[in-house]
């Protein structure tokens, strides 16, 4: 079935510093890729939609600033984190959808991240 | 406002049990029913899925019921083990887009007892 590759799957930076996530379609091209954040003990929450060669659009209240995505090709989105501070410090997770899967949605495994 | 609602917010049954897991949701534009299954520190991971053509479907232990007329849809697990202790999630989408977005429940922490 379909796979997606995320990258780290922890990381813990400094105040003030930036953080890349990857996250990669291994067996599949993935024209749209979503990515979500979950705070502990509650659900999802997409945080922007992100389309091969365009920008990304964000859900509202998101810092489109902050967390910049990057869709640079049809098997690779990136999420920094700019200028990361403690709050945050969350568990990022990317999805895609495979057009030619009647199941849809593939999660990656996550990347816990903690700015100190 | 599209919303997907999902109780209980947490259950605890015995092994061997069959814990029910509820949804209900409000666009009747969507087409496509996930459940996910998420272990702490992991992604979700799709379970089982169903679109509004059939009133059941099985995979396993993992049966989806859905009610189109009132627009609810369940998770049943069969002889639940230890294993399945996890956060479960229902979810709704269209089909037919890639970038048709997921809306999920808030989850269900199910705990099974040995």
């Amino acid at each position: 079935g379909a796979v997606v590759s995320q990258h780290p799957s922890w990381v813990i930076c400094k105040s003030g510093t930036s953080v890349k996530i990857e996250c990669r379609s291994l067996d599949f091209q993935a024209t749209t890729m979503f990515w979500y954040r979950q705070f502990p003990k509650q659900s999802l929450m997409l945080m922007a939609t992100s389309n091969e060669g365009s920008k990304a659009t964000y859900e509202q209240g998101v810092e489109k600033d902050k967390f910049l995505i990057n869709h640079a090709s049809l098997t690779l989105s990136t999420l920094t984190v700019t200028s990361a501070h403690p709050e945050d410090s969350s568990f990022y997770i990317c999805s895609a959808r495979d057009p030619g899967s009647y199941y849809g949605y593939t999660f990656g495994s996550g990347t816990r991240l903690t700015v100190v | 406002q599209q919303q997907v609602k999902q109780s209980p917010q947490s259950l605890i049954v015995q092994k061997g049990g069959i814990p029910i897991i509820n949804c209900a949701y409000e666009n009747t534009a969507f087409d496509y029913f996930p459940w996910y299954q998420q272990f702490p520190g992991k992604g979700p991971a799709l379970l089982i899925a169903i679109r509004p053509d059939v009133s059941e479907k099985k995979e396993g232990r993992f049966t989806i019921s859905f009610n189109k007329s009132a627009k609810q849809f369940s998770l049943h697990i069969m002889d639940s083990q230890p294993g399945d202790s996890a956060t479960y999630f229902c979810a709704a989408s269209r089909s037919g887009g890639s970038n048709y977005k997921l809306t999920f429940g808030k989850g269900t922490l199910l705990t099974v007892n040995p």
